[in-house]
């Protein structure tokens, strides 16, 4: 598509239940991200494919947390057992790829999906 | 470690006035470096880019940034700035090469005084 695509845009939900956020990124980007930017916070990382692959993982704040992508596009973000702590806008982001000097590594943010946890 | 640090939380300028909005880093290898906008309700915007080359680049909306490897600085101007610059100013640093994560500092709110 034309932009990243994030949806839900908002998801209000009761604290224990399990939640799946999808990022759609623009077509022929390798490289997505997922942020989480809490109010007033900035950005903290999450996690990064390259391809379907995630080499770091690292920013995943526990293991209620999981993300996967599919076929190089799709991505999903699960959250289970959700609680309040949680409640952020989550950030989805592609580029063309990483690293090399050609300069690809320019994010394309959406539009973020909301969530508040009950 | 990686790390972004934007000393400023919140800075308030007269509209017409100049901005500097300041960045550090730490990172250890040669740095691609970044400053996005994310204006009230909206999604983040690149204004600039530095990759290589001269330091002092130019982005849109009148914005330059100078990169400064001796202090490990990416600061953000612009020589006047406008009431539509009021937003919440993110900058980043990520990879030169080879798959790493791009991480960004906390932010600094720009609000204009009329």
């Amino acid at each position: 598509g034309a932009g990243v695509s994030q949806s839900p845009s908002n998801k209000v939900t009761e604290k224990g239940k399990d939640v799946e956020l999808r990022c759609d990124p623009i077509s022929g980007h390798t490289a997505l991200y997922w942020y989480r930017q809490s109010l007033g916070q900035g950005l903290e990382f999450l996690i990064y494919f390259q391809g379907n692959s995630a080499p770091d993982k690292s920013g995943l704040p526990s293991d209620r947390f999981s993300a996967e992508r599919t076929g190089g596009s799709v991505s999903t973000l699960t959250i289970q057992r959700t609680q309040q702590e949680d409640s952020a806008v989550y950030l989805c982001a592609s580029s063309l790829r990483q690293g090399g000097r050609s300069g690809a590594n320019v994010l394309t943010f959406g539009a973020g999906s909301r969530l508040t946890v009950l | 470690a990686q790390s972004v640090t934007q000393p400023d939380i919140h800075i308030t300028v007269s509209e017409g006035a100049s901005l500097e909005l300041r960045c550090n880093y730490s990172y250890g290898a040669t740095p691609y470096l970044f400053w996005y906008v994310q204006s009230p309700g909206q999604g983040l915007q690149l204004l600039l880019k530095y990759f290589s080359g001269d330091t002092l680049v130019q982005g849109i909306k009148g914005f330059e940034a100078e990169f400064k490897r001796s202090q490990s600085s990416f600061n953000l101007r612009k020589p006047s700035v406008h009431w539509s610059d009021a937003a919440e100013y993110f900058c980043a640093v990520g990879p030169y090469s080879s798959a790493s994560k791009i991480i960004f500092g906390s932010g600094t709110r720009l609000s204009i005084r009329p």
